[in-house]
């Protein structure tokens, strides 16, 4: 079975402070996703990433930053944490054409 | 813009019952949909995906119907039980691109 592993399952961090989220596949997929996700608003795509050094924005990318520089790794940066960016975080996976794989999940408290 | 919606948003039905959830999306050219599933606090559990060549998967008590020229999904439920209380998501991805389009989700109690 595909494995997405997320780093922490939770997280407490001050505002302002630089936060690493880190997603490990272990599948060799070329495609992985970071979302949010929060009550009412459902998941929104972050960032994501078709191979290693690339990356493309999603739909909220503002206050994020990313980095792939092994397939089989994708970090998530917070540049300077803030309280609207409590929430879950989600981690994904996938080849080409077939179906998402998810982590699951760090809850992000920024206080 | 693909839209999808999941109708109801919540269900509760006893044990046992079979059950229905339905998804419909706007814009059917889409490569395939994935039913997932939620725990409270946890992260997504792929239950079924369907190829949009396909009409249906089954995975033991669940069954997965697809139909790409109505933009209708439903996710049939057997014999439900306690356990498969969680919130539902379905999510549609689009030809040529590498992106899901997720359900606005249905939350479902069995209730013993």
């Amino acid at each position: 079975d595909v494995k997405v592993t997320q780093s922490s399952r939770y997280l407490v961090k001050r505002t302002g402070e630089k936060v690493f989220l880190e997603c490990v596949q272990d599948m060799d997929h070329e495609n992985m996703f970071w979302y949010r996700q929060d009550p009412g608003l459902g998941l929104r795509l972050i960032y994501f990433s078709y191979d290693v050094k690339m990356k493309e924005k999603g739909d909220i990318p503002e206050g994020y930053s990313v980095s792939r520089e092994k397939k089989e790794r994708f970090s998530l940066i917070l540049e300077s944490a803030s309280t609207n960016q409590t929430s879950m975080y989600l981690c994904a996976s996938t080849p080409s054409y077939y179906g998402y794989t998810f982590g699951s999940g760090t809850r992000l408290t920024v206080v | 813009k693909q839209e999808v919606t999941q109708i109801p948003a919540a269900l509760s039905v006893p044990e046992g019952e079979n059950l229905v959830l339905n998804c419909s999306f706007t814009d059917s050219a889409i490569y395939n949909l994935q039913w997932f599933r939620q725990d409270p606090g946890k992260g997504l559990t792929s239950l079924l995906l369907i190829q949009s060549s396909q009409r249906e998967q089954t995975s033991g008590r669940l069954n997965a119907s697809l139909d790409k020229s109505s933009g209708r999904s439903t996710l049939y439920i057997a014999a439900s039980q306690p356990g498969d209380s969680a919130t539902y998501l379905c999510a549609v991805r689009r030809g040529g691109a590498n992106n899901l389009f997720f359900g606005t989700g249905t939350r479902l109690t069995v209730i013993p």
